[in-house]
């Protein structure tokens, strides 16, 4: 496909269980970024990688989020543990023009319920 | 402290009418401020920008305007449609990361 691609698209799972959360971006583009949106919130920044740079984890809210990126292209967010507030949609992002405009394109989330 | 600031949740105009969203940043070195546009069960798209360089932008119906000296952007939409309906993210730009503002829900009465 030509856009960014996310799966699962709903996610439900149990306290305490964890959780991997898939991004394909669009072929080429060497910018992928993680958001958190809660529930009337703004996107919350998670975390970026650039080509292959040591990636940016300064947004992750802690040390149960981690995320990796294989082969410059899919990534994958994991969440161990899951805990109640980490109930949310996950928006990832590709950009081919990080360091100009940095056109964001989105992909449609997942959503995430911690029951 | 959040450095991108949308300070209306949100706004209600009628169909033709302009509707004008508006955005506050803190901080100066932003290079590059976007406005993206996100319908329900979707991701954001990107709608129009605006280099720090610049005080205006227009796009067809969309026109963003930029007054660095008082840190503030607006983005206006004239004549407003009901399929503008939608909730509108302010970002801003620096170092190949993007700060969001909360978003601001615009709802357009036919």
């Amino acid at each position: 496909g030509a856009g960014v691609s996310q799966s699962p698209s709903n996610k439900v799972t149990e306290k305490g269980k964890d959780v991997e959360l898939r991004c394909d971006p669009i072929s080429g583009h060497t910018a992928l970024y993680w958001y958190r949106q809660s529930l009337g919130q703004g996107l919350e920044f998670l975390i970026y990688f650039q080509g292959n740079s040591a990636p940016d984890k300064s947004g992750l809210p802690s040390d149960r989020f981690s995320a990796e990126r294989t082969g410059g292209s899919v990534s994958t967010l994991t969440i161990q543990r899951t805990q109640q507030e980490d109930s949310a949609v996950y928006l990832c992002a590709s950009s081919s023009s990080p360091f100009s405009k940095n056109i964001q394109y989105f992909g449609a989330g997942t959503r995430l319920s911690v029951l | 402290d959040q450095q991108v600031k949308q300070n209306s949740p949100s706004l209600s105009v009628q169909e033709g009418r302009i509707s004008i969203l508006n955005c506050d940043y803190t901080n100066s070195m932003f290079d590059y401020f976007l406005w993206y546009k996100k319908y329900p069960a979707e991701g954001p798209t990107f709608l129009i920008s605006i280099s720090s360089i610049k005080d205006k932008n227009e796009d067809g119906r969309f026109t963003v305007f930029l007054n660095k000296s008082a840190k503030h952007l607006s983005l206006h939409i004239v004549p407003s449609q009901p399929g503008d309906s939608a909730v509108y993210f302010c970002a801003a730009t620096n170092a190949g990361k993007s700060t969001f503002g909360d978003g601001t829900t615009l709802t357009v009465k036919p």
